[in-house]
């Protein structure tokens, strides 16, 4: 089936702990992004790619990893989490022409105590 | 700047009434504006992108350029239309760049 798949699709994590958090499509768009999702907060930017071998950082970068290593993969690494980083995160990815619209994996609820 | 707003966390409406949900934008240049939407704890999935000016689910949004705004309308709103619906905006990254979202609730 085609689309983007995150895992796990919950966690709970011991502060101090670190995780990655999977996300793979199968749509061969070149960009990819990782949000959260925090109530009241709406969905804000995390880290993104435009192509296979780069990425930048979004709005709330600190704390989180990213590595591109082909088109299909973009995982998240959390290196040392904290509480903050409570929150469900969502991935996604579009074209970079044409349709430009982006498709979201399901999301994974991260809780850290 | 570029920026979302939803001024309102959540509207409550019953059955058979309009609905409007508000977006407005700050970008310079030419936006490419979508409205996404979440039932409970599932995926964002697109509703409307401006470019296509398509009705889903009997919903519109039109885009006023001189007003910078995408409001998301429903004439008559239904129980299965309570949602989270995300008004969001093309970054010049490429990123979408989102509002704080809007709960609509439809009363029965």
């Amino acid at each position: 089936i085609a689309g983007i798949t995150q895992a796990p699709t919950s966690q709970i994590l011991a502060a101090g702990r670190r995780m990655t958090l999977r996300c793979t499509q199968d749509m061969r768009h070149n960009a990819m992004y990782w949000y959260r999702q925090d109530l009241g907060l709406g969905l804000r930017l995390i880290h993104y790619s435009n192509t296979a071998g780069t990425t930048g950082k979004g709005e709330v970068p600190d704390g989180y990893s990213v590595s591109r290593a082909n088109t299909d993969d973009f995982p998240l690494t959390l290196a040392s989490a904290v509480p903050s980083q409570t929150s469900v995160y969502f991935c996604a990815s579009s074209e970079t022409g044409g349709r430009t619209e982006a498709f979201f994996g399901q999301g994974t609820r991260l809780t850290v105590v | 700047a570029q920026r979302v707003t939803q001024p309102e966390k959540l509207l409550s409406v019953f059955k058979g009434a309009p609905v409007e949900l508000k977006c407005n934008y700050s970008y310079s240049g030419s936006p490419e504006l979508f409205w996404y939407v979440q039932y409970s704890r599932q995926r964002l999935q697109l509703l409307l992108r401006h470019i296509s000016r398509e009705s889903i689910k009997g919903f519109t949004a039109d885009l006023n350029k001189g007003e910078t705004s995408f409001h998301l309308k429903k004439p008559f709103a239904q129980e299965e239309d309570s949602a989270m619906y995300y008004c969001a905006l093309k970054g010049s990254q490429g990123n979408l760049i989102f509002g704080k979202g809007t709960k609509l609730s439809v009363k029965p």
